[in-house]
C-alpha cells in the first residue's frame, strides 16, 4: 500500500537543531523527498534522496535515509525563524509513462527564541 | 527562469457550481500534475497530463477533469462543486525520462466553496 507517516508538530529552539522524521510504506520507491510549505503558499523542494543512498547533505539541510526500516529523517542544523514552516514528506511512486508523490500529512516546526 | 504559475490565487463559489483552474508549468517542462491539499493534510494526487493526454488518474470522481495544451499549460475542471472540494489545488510540472524526478510546484489556487 502506499502510506507516509509523520509527527504532527515539532517545537525547537532558535540555534538548535531539528529532526523531523518519516515512515513510508513502498520499498520500491526510486527517491524520497522533503518539501516546505510556508503559510499561504505553495510546496518549495527542499532536497531529495536517491533509494540506495543512506545520507545526502545539503549545506544546513542533512537526509538521513534507512531503507530497512524505511524510515526518512532530516535534519535542520541551526535552526533559524525563518524555518518555521510545515514540513512534508513524500515518495514517489513511478510506472512506465507517469510519476506521482505520496505525501505524509505534514510537520509543523515552530522556532521560538 | 519562471517557475510554475497558477491563476487565479483565491477563487469563491457556491455548491453546484463548476470552476477552472490554470496552470503554466516550469519552462522546459511538458508533464503537468494536479494535487490537491485539504485543511491540514498533505496534497493527493489528481491526476497527470503528458502529450495532451490523461496519463494517470487518482482517487477523485468524474466531475474533476483536466486538459492539457499545445504549449504545455493545462486547466483543471471541477463540477457540480461540493463543500468538500474546498482545498489548495497545486499543479506540478517536470519532464519526461531522466529528470522527471524532480517536480516542482506551483503556489496554488485556494478554492472555498460556499
Amino acid at each position: 500500500g502506499e502510506d507516509v507517516e509523520q509527527s504532527l508538530f515539532l517545537s525547537v529552539r532558535e540555534g538548535d537543531s531539528s529532526v523531523i522524521n518519516c515512515t513510508y510504506t513502498d520499498s520500491s520507491s526510486t527517491y524520497l523527498y522533503w518539501y516546505k510549505q510556508e503559510p499561504g503558499a505553495g510546496l518549495q523542494l527542499l532536497t531529495y534522496i536517491f533509494s540506495n543512498m543512506d545520507m545526502k547533505q545539503d549545506q544546513r539541510l542533512t537526509v538521513l535515509l534507512n531503507k530497512k526500516d524505511k524510515h526518512l529523517s532530516l535534519r535542520i542544523a541551526d535552526t533559524q525563524t525563518g524555518d518555521s514552516a510545515i514540513y512534508f514528506c513524500a515518495e514517489i511512486f513511478i510506472s512506465g509513462g507517469y510519476n506521482k508523490l505520496i505525501f505524509g500529512a505534514g510537520t509543523r516546526l515552530a522556532v521560538h527564541p | 527562469d519562471a517557475g510554475v504559475t497558477q491563476s487565479p490565487t483565491h477563487l469563491i463559489k457556491t455548491r453546484g457550481q463548476q470552476v477552472t483552474l490554470r496552470c503554466s508549468p516550469k519552462s522546459g517542462h511538458d508533464t503537468v500534475s494536479w494535487y490537491q491539499q485539504a485543511l491540514g493534510q498533505g496534497p493527493q494526487f489528481i491526476f497527470q497530463y503528458y502529450e495532451e493526454e490523461e496519463r494517470q488518474r487518482g482517487n477523485f470522481p468524474d466531475r474533476f477533469s483536466g486538459h492539457q495544451f499545445p504549449n504545455y499549460s493545462s486547466e483543471l475542471n471541477v463540477n457540480a462543486l461540493l463543500l468538500g472540494d474546498s482545498a489548495l489545488y497545486l499543479c506540478a510540472s517536470s519532464i519526461p525520462g531522466q529528470g522527471r524526478e524532480k517536480l516542482f510546484f506551483g503556489s496554488g489556487t485556494q478554492l472555498s466553496v460556499l
